[in-house]
C-alpha cells in the first residue's frame, strides 16, 4: 500500500530565504507526482507535475525533483514571500484508476 | 475556460439526514475523482468514474456513501444518515485523457453534521 510522507510538518522561515519541502513514498511504481498549494478554506491549486520519466520541473520560483528510484521529491522555492504562505501537499498516482495518494502536508508560514 | 465547480460550498447538516453534494468537472474531461478531507486524517481517495463508470469505489467509506455519474459529465456524491464523523471538506477532481493526466480540483464542500 503506497503511503506519502511530508517533511517537515511545520515550517516558518523569514521573507526571501530559499527552502526545500520534502517528499517521501513507499511504492516507486508510481505514473506521476504533483505538488499542490492549499490556502486555508480553499481547494487544491496545482503547482508542478512531475512525470515519472522526469528528473525536475520549473515553474517561476518553485523547483520540483523527482528521484523516483529512492522514492523521494523536493519542492524547492526560491526567495520566499509571504504570499507563500499555505499548505503544501504532495500527491503521487499510479494503480490502475491513477487515484491520488497524498501526503500530510507542509503548513509553511513566511515571515514579513 | 470554466473549472471545475462544486455545490454547495458549505452544507451544514443535523445528524441523520441525507446530502447530496455535487461536482461539475471541466468540459471534456472524461474521469472525475471524489477526495475527502477531514481534520486528522489528510486527504483520502473516495471514488473514481470514468465516463460513468465507477471502476474503483474502494475509498468509500461505508454503504451509506453512493455517488453517481450521469452523461459523462455532473456528479453527486449522497451520503445517507450522516454522521458526525461525516463532516470533512469533499473535493472533486477532473482529469482529461492524455497528456499530462493532470487532476484539476474544485473549491470543495464544507460538510458540517451536527
Amino acid at each position: 500500500k503506497q503511503e506519502v510522507t511530508q517533511i517537515p510538518a511545520a515550517l516558518s522561515v523569514p521573507e526571501g530565504e530559499n527552502l526545500v519541502l520534502n517528499c517521501s513514498f513507499t511504492d516507486s511504481a508510481i505514473y506521476n507526482l504533483q505538488w499542490f498549494r492549499q490556502d486555508p478554506g480553499k481547494g487544491l491549486t496545482s503547482l508542478l507535475l512531475i512525470q515519472s520519466s522526469q528528473r525536475e520541473q520549473t515553474s517561476g520560483r518553485l523547483n520540483a525533483s523527482l528521484d523516483k528510484s529512492s522514492g523521494r521529491s523536493t519542492l524547492y522555492i526560491a526567495a520566499s514571500q509571504p504570499g507563500d504562505s499555505a499548505t503544501y501537499l504532495c500527491a503521487v498516482r499510479g494503480g490502475a484508476t491513477n487515484k491520488l495518494i497524498f501526503g500530510t502536508g507542509t503548513l509553511l508560514a513566511v515571515q514579513p | 475556460g470554466a473549472g471545475v465547480s462544486q455545490s454547495p460550498s458549505n452544507k451544514v447538516t443535523e445528524k441523520g439526514k441525507d446530502v447530496e453534494l455535487r461536482c461539475d468537472p471541466i468540459s471534456g474531461h472524461t474521469a472525475l475523482y471524489w477526495y475527502r478531507q477531514s481534520l486528522g486524517q489528510g486527504l483520502e481517495f473516495l471514488i473514481y468514474f470514468q465516463g460513468n463508470s465507477a471502476p474503483d469505489k474502494s475509498g468509500l467509506p461505508s454503504d451509506r456513501f453512493s455517488a453517481e455519474r450521469t452523461g459523462g459529465s455532473v456528479s453527486t456524491l449522497t451520503i445517507q444518515r450522516t454522521q458526525q464523523e461525516d463532516s470533512a471538506v469533499y473535493l472533486c477532481a477532473s482529469i482529461t485523457s492524455g497528456g499530462l493526466n493532470e487532476q484539476f480540483f474544485g473549491p470543495g464542500t464544507r460538510l458540517t453534521v451536527l
